[in-house]
Order: C-alpha cells, then sequence, then structure tokens
C-alpha cells in the first residue's frame, strides 16, 4: 500500500514556482523520501531525496516538515517541459531488512504557457 | 555515463505465449529492480537483483521471475502471458541496494 497522499492534478503558471505537496504521515524515522517524475510514459526521472533536513539540487528544493509527516517539492521556475505527473515515494524497510520504492498515484502537473 | 538500456523497447504477444525482457544497467551499477505500470494498478514493483540473487520481491504469481548475470545485466520472464500482462515494464539500476534508482525508458508490451 502506499505510503503517500498526493493531490492528482496541479496547474502552474511558466515562470512561476510549482510548489507540490506530499503527506506520508506513517513514516519511519530511517525511511527517505524520494521525488521521481515521469513525463508521458517514458521512464521516471529522478529528481531529489531527504531523509529529514531540506535538499536542493539543480532540479529542485525538497522542503521536509519537522514532524516528517509532509514535504514539499519545489520547482523554482517551472517550464513547459516540466509538465510531467510527480510521484512522492517513501523508500520503506521491509522486515527483511531489504527496501522497497512503494510509488502512488502521483500529481499530474501542467505548466502553462 | 550511458543510462539504462531495456530492449525490445515494443513487443507484441499473445496469450499463453511466455516473453523475455532485458535490462542492462548503468555501468557499475550492482543492483536491478524491475517494475510494472498499468493505468489500472500504477506502477507496481516486481523485484530486486542485486548480485545475481533475488533480494526483493513483490506481490506478482509465479509466472513472473527475473535474474541477474555476472555483468549485472539483468532479464525477466512472464510465462503463459495473460492479457492484463499487457503494461509498461520498467527497470531500474542502482549502485547499491540502498541507494538511489535510475529507470529506463520501459519495454511497451501488448497481449493480445
Amino acid at each position: 500500500d502506499a505510503k503517500t497522499t498526493q493531490p492528482p492534478s496541479m496547474d502552474c503558471a511558466e515562470g512561476r514556482a510549482a510548489n507540490l505537496p506530499c503527506n506520508h504521515s506513517t513514516i519511519s524515522g530511517n525511511e527517505y523520501v524520494y521525488w521521481y517524475r515521469q513525463i508521458h510514459s517514458q521512464g521516471p526521472q529522478y529528481i531529489i531525496h531527504g531523509l529529514k533536513n531540506n535538499e536542493t539540487n539543480e532540479m529542485a528544493s525538497l522542503i521536509i516538515t519537522e514532524d516528517r509527516k509532509s514535504s514539499t517539492l519545489i520547482l523554482p521556475h517551472a517550464t513547459l517541459r516540466d509538465t510531467a505527473v510527480y510521484y512522492c515515494i517513501v523508500r520503506v524497510l521491509e522486515t527483511s531488512g531489504t527496501y522497497k520504492y512503494i510509488f502512488g498515484t502521483g500529481t499530474r502537473l501542467k505548466v502553462l504557457a | 555515463k550511458a543510462g539504462v538500456t531495456q530492449t525490445p523497447r515494443y513487443l507484441i504477444k499473445t496469450r499463453g505465449q511466455q516473453v523475455t525482457l532485458s535490462c542492462s544497467p548503468i555501468s557499475g551499477h550492482r543492483s536491478v529492480s524491475w517494475y510494472q505500470q498499468t493505468p489500472g494498478q500504477g506502477l507496481q514493483f516486481l523485484f530486486e537483483y542485486f548480485s545475481e540473487t533475488q533480494r526483493n520481491k513483490g506481490n506478482f504469481p509465479g509466472r513472473f521471475s527475473g535474474r541477474q548475470f555476472s555483468n549485472s545485466r539483468s532479464e525477466m520472464n512472464v510465462s503463459t502471458l495473460e492479457l492484463g500482462d499487457s503494461a509498461l515494464y520498467l527497470c531500474a539500476s542502482s549502485p547499491g541496494l540502498q541507494e538511489t534508482q535510475y529507470f529506463g525508458p520501459g519495454t511497451r508490451l501488448l497481449v493480445l
């Protein structure tokens, strides 16, 4: 079962910041939050991940709340090419000691010209 | 560095047949995972291989199997194909078991 909840769709004006929320209220202390995006049925593209500190890379920023129950992916200046389905994923630690990515249904972001 | 490659990219089969899909991970990556993506079920984990051993398995029937070779390349096999097996099959590689996964473009399988 998915451990994340995301809004099904969002619109964002080109050039503006896109803020994509994600709830992961059952996350455990050592489980990472990952973000991927998928453009038009291509393979998912890695964006960013974090454990409890905020993270930034050349693509995006990830803000994780102090209680770790939610996070926000920020695309600072959205372009038309950022139109995609964005997946917030918790990397789950299994009882076997291995990890598994559990994908939810994602947010379909549409960047408008 | 070249990304994850999957072959073939598209495949059409009929019910009852079997199919083998191939995945070549990023150079130096030793872990390979497989996922099935359908419109109804979304992205679902199939299995993960590391050092030629299956380390993790999702909730799929035994018709779905895989293996990994000593060069880290992986294959997955689906026997006795059903219409519901029509999907995009994605392979992802990572340097090790607990590291970020990078996905290939997928193989789109259509079962008629």
